[in-house]
């Protein structure tokens, strides 16, 4: 079966500078990867998602870039905002179906 | 439109006891799935129905099992509650884009 990296689990930065959360996955047929964010004590929600015909996507302040033949995608997050402290997990797929996540990563945004 | 609806939010069990968890959706979305959230350890798919009638296992189904009721409502059950089995437990629904989870189950089995 599938099995997804994420890396680092934790992931301090100055508010305005970059955030970038890195992820390896190990299934050659995956072509789902998205990523969510969890807030303390709330459900994970989507915040941007990518297929495998795409090598990358960006919405605002974030974007993910995707590297199929090295099998691995990350999420970079530009001009930090204490409001993006949560917890980030990536996962993958097909098709949004039985998504496997990573183990997460723990952003904090220090004002 | 409520999304994904689960019950309840909070549960104590003792060890040996029995529960349910249940998980509903207004989105007629026809793939759920229950996940389990630990520590450093991210979700782990613990069952999941890809429609109505059909359940399959995921990573760690033991100590579980589930019912898909109908194309709304998938359940997930405890039948001899165990301390490692103390979680947060996350049902969703495969929808456009993505997952979409309901608010969680904290489960503490002492």
């Amino acid at each position: 079966g599938e099995n997804v990296e994420q890396h680092p689990s934790t992931l301090s930065v100055q508010e305005g500078d970059s955030a970038v959360i890195k992820c390896t996955y190990s299934d050659s047929a995956s072509n789902y990867f998205p990523w969510y964010k969890q807030e303390l004590g709330k459900r994970p929600q989507l915040i941007i998602d990518i297929r495998s015909n795409v090598g990358e996507k960006k919405d605002q302040r974030i974007a993910v870039t995707l590297n199929k033949t090295a099998k691995h995608f990350s999420l970079h997050i530009t001009e930090t905002q204490p409001e993006d402290s949560a917890v980030y997990f990536c996962a993958a797929g097909g098709s949004a179906r039985q998504l496997t996540f990573g183990s997460g990563t723990q952003l904090t945004v220090l004002p | 439109n409520a999304g994904v609806t689960q019950t309840p939010k909070f549960q104590v069990l003792k060890t040996g006891q029995s529960m349910t968890l249940q998980c509903a959706q207004d989105m007629n979305h026809n793939s759920m799935y229950w996940y389990r959230q630990d520590p450093g350890m991210g979700l782990r798919l613990i069952y999941y129905s890809a429609s109505e009638g059909t359940t399959d296992k995921g990573e760690v189904p033991n100590g579980y099992n589930v019912s898909r009721l109908n194309k709304r409502e998938f359940s997930l059950r405890l039948e001899s509650a165990a301390p490692s089995q103390t979680s947060v437990y996350f049902c969703a629904s495969t929808g456009t884009p993505g997952y979409t989870f309901g608010s969680g189950t904290r489960l503490t089995v002492v």
